[in-house]
């Protein structure tokens, strides 16, 4: 199949701190893997992405890691902001399938100040 | 302003009644996508669109129409309601799939309940 889960729920941090945020896959035909932040009320927003051929790319404050011999994908959120309270979802795409995206379920992250 | 508008954002309906929610882009992008959103199911596929004239089934079609006359609308259609198909509905459209990335970018989701 082509899950894509989360290990985290709820992911708490404080204000400052760094959040990572992991993603576990298991289609590895996956060649493209994106991070979304939903807050309450909005669609999903475009955070950062990640080609199978690379391991990292960085971002504004964002850095996206992809291990694909565990098929682990993470996100790191640096100096953590209260505006960063969401939920951010990772997809997968599956090469030769067209554009389409598979959704995790989701994982809250609460700022705490 | 460029992006994606979804008409309505909040519609309560019937259950057998039909109802067409409406996704709007300005992108120009040949691709364009129908989720909903449900707690503990997150985002999954109803129908996604290639290109005008050229639709095709995701991972939960069954209830749902589509079309798409023209690139930039792709209107879904609930022929005859149910509850279960109470949710968000999220529009999305991207470029193709191809050498450049090419995430989706969203719209910001019609509310449907159906009674």
């Amino acid at each position: 199949g082509e899950s894509v889960g989360l290990h985290l729920p709820t992911l708490s941090v404080q204000e400052g701190d760094n959040s990572i945020i992991n993603c576990a896959y298991s289609n590895s035909a996956s060649d493209y893997f994106i991070w979304y932040k939903q807050e309450s009320g909005k669609g999903p927003q475009f955070i950062i992405d990640i080609r199978s051929n690379m391991d990292k790319r960085q971002g504004q404050r964002v850095t996206v890691l992809l291990n694909k011999t565990v098929k682990h994908l993470s996100l790191q959120i640096a100096a953590t902001q209260p505006g960063d309270s969401a939920v951010y979802f990772c997809a997968q795409r599956v090469t030769g399938g067209g554009n389409k995206l598979t959704f995790g379920t989701g994982t809250q992250l609460k700022v705490e100040l | 302003d460029a992006g994606i508008t979804q008409s309505p954002r909040y519609k309560i309906t019937e259950t057998g009644r039909q109802v067409t929610l409406m996704c709007h882009q300005t992108w120009s992008h040949s691709y364009m996508f129908w989720y909903r959103q449900d707690l503990g199911h997150g985002l999954r596929l109803i129908y996604y669109s290639a290109a005008a004239d050229i639709t095709d089934k995701g991972e939960v079609p069954d209830g749902y129409v589509v079309s798409r006359s023209k690139t930039e609308n792709f209107p879904l259609t609930l022929e005859s309601a149910t509850r279960s198909q109470t949710s968000v509905y999220f529009c999305a459209s991207s470029e193709p799939a191809g050498t450049r990335n090419s995430p989706l970018h969203f719209g910001n989701g019609t509310r449907l309940t159906v009674t």
